[in-house]
């Protein structure tokens, strides 16, 4: 089942912060976050193991709440560079290490 | 290091001709999946392969066949194209043997059956 993102579009100001939220109703085994321009393929923002502590690099970190399956992707001080489509993938296990995602979050940053 | 390679990269097709999207992969990784895109749903997996000649089930296989001869390449096949299949395809492939499975796309292959 499709984990749920939130909100599904997101308008910013250089230098302001965002949060994404990203939840499934299963258990999960990691969660993936990956940003993807117009156009362009997705690409590999970071991964949250079952277990495992938040997340970071530079301003874009990350957490997992495993009780409730929730993870949510932090944008601090917002960059142009930031705008795109963030889209959580989830993992409940398994030997074909399978990624269900989200419909996505768009972010858009303006100067 | 040109990892994942998708051809062709657009191709237009009338409903009912078949055709076949080629995934490339030069990073010596045993899984490999196909994804579809389509707006507002995220992407969805078609079909995934964990090893050279096994293939299975994603989310969304009908009207698709996949077949994976050689650890590096990963083709996805469309027998009779319906308008439904216009999407844009991503392949990607992860590493089984890392722990952090990070998926590596191809560019994608925009495909548009009219």
């Amino acid at each position: 089942q499709q984990p749920v993102q939130s909100p599904q579009a997101v308008i910013l100001r250089e230098g302001e912060d965002a949060v994404i939220n990203c939840s499934s109703s299963k258990a999960l085994y990691s969660v993936h976050w990956y940003r993807q321009k117009h156009g362009e393929a997705p690409v590999f923002l970071m991964i949250l193991l079952k277990g495992g502590e938040q997340k970071g690099h530079e301003k874009i970190s990350a957490s997992f709440n495993e009780k409730k399956q929730q993870s949510s992707l932090y944008l601090t001080a917002s960059q142009l560079s930031y705008s795109g489509t963030y889209f959580c993938g989830t993992e409940i296990g398994g030997s074909a290490r399978q990624l269900t995602f989200g419909s996505g979050t768009q972010l858009t940053v303006l100067p | 290091n040109a990892g994942v390679t998708q051809t062709p990269k657009f191709r237009v097709l009338k409903t009912g001709q078949s055709m076949t999207l080629l995934c490339a992969q030069d990073m010596n990784h045993e899984y490999m999946y196909w994804y579809r895109q389509d707006p507002g749903m995220g992407l969805r997996l078609i079909h995934y392969s964990v090893g050279e000649g096994t293939t299975a089930k994603g989310e969304v296989p009908d009207g698709y066949n996949v077949s994976r001869l050689k650890k590096q390449n990963f083709l996805l096949g469309l027998e009779s194209a319906a308008p439904s299949q216009t999407s844009v395809y991503f392949c990607a492939s992860t590493d089984a043997l890392s722990g952090s499975t990070e998926a590596f796309f191809g560019q994608g292959t925009r495909l548009t059956v009219v």
